[in-house]
């Protein structure tokens, strides 16, 4: 256990529609990270946060935005979802530094149908 | 920008054999280099990392790793594979520049030990 947690596992939604995906950190991480991982993609990075603040931007859809609140827990929201949308999207987190490594959580499976 | 390649897609090695699993990598700063493994249905593990010093990295489940800067590579390595060790591996790298805290990750190299 990583101790990212991740809600929901699953979800499955219809083009056109919003979703909110939800991350909580590891105790004590300030910052998170988002990634996509899709078959012809792979793991693309998508945005960074630090202890509430925006700290880089990746390949990530206007469509797509994302926040981190004041108990450090991230929400990644996806809107006008399209059938390319379908992938499993991860959040990290990591400690304060470069050199330290990321924990991931298990992912939240995006099915638009 | 940098940049991660892992050159084999597949690879294919016998139970108790060596196992090595490539990764090179491109990035105008020094590299902080890392390797994860997906398993089915679950989320990256992280093995291991190289930041500095020595130049070949111990981690986890018996993986080491061998940064080698004239050749831009970080290769894993098992000198005895396990069925177990059959998943996605991921190379990972950062630049130690200011702000570059995300990582780049490969493609991905699925392993498959074979019994």
């Amino acid at each position: 256990d990583s101790g990212v947690t991740q809600t929901p596992k699953h979800l499955i939604t219809a083009t056109g529609q919003r979703v909110t995906l939800r991350c909580s950190p590891r105790s004590g991480d300030l910052s998170v990270y988002w990634y996509q991982q899709s078959l012809d993609q792979g793991l693309q990075f998508l945005i960074h946060y630090y202890n509430g603040e925006e700290r880089a931007k990746g390949n990530i859809l206007e469509r797509f935005s994302a926040q981190q609140f004041p108990d450090l827990h991230s929400e990644l929201n996806l809107s006008s979802l399209e059938l390319g949308d379908s992938a499993l999207y991860f959040c990290a987190s990591s400690g304060q530094g470069t050199v330290t490594e990321a924990f991931f959580g298990q992912g939240t499976r995006l099915t638009v149908v | 920008a940098q940049s991660v390649a892992q050159p084999e897609d597949q690879v294919n090695v016998a139970e108790g054999n060596p196992l090595t699993v490539k990764c090179t990598y491109s990035v105008s700063g020094n590299p902080y280099l890392f390797w994860y493994v997906q398993y089915p249905n679950r989320g990256l593990q992280f093995l291991l990392k190289y930041i500095t010093g020595d130049n070949l990295v111990k981690g986890s489940y018996g993986f080491e790793a061998e940064f080698n800067k004239s050749q831009t590579s970080f290769h894993l390595k098992k000198p005895s594979a396990l069925v177990s060790d059959s998943a996605l591996y991921f190379c990972a790298v950062k630049n130690s520049g200011a702000g570059s805290y995300q990582l780049t990750f490969g493609k991905g190299t699925k392993l498959s030990v074979i019994p």
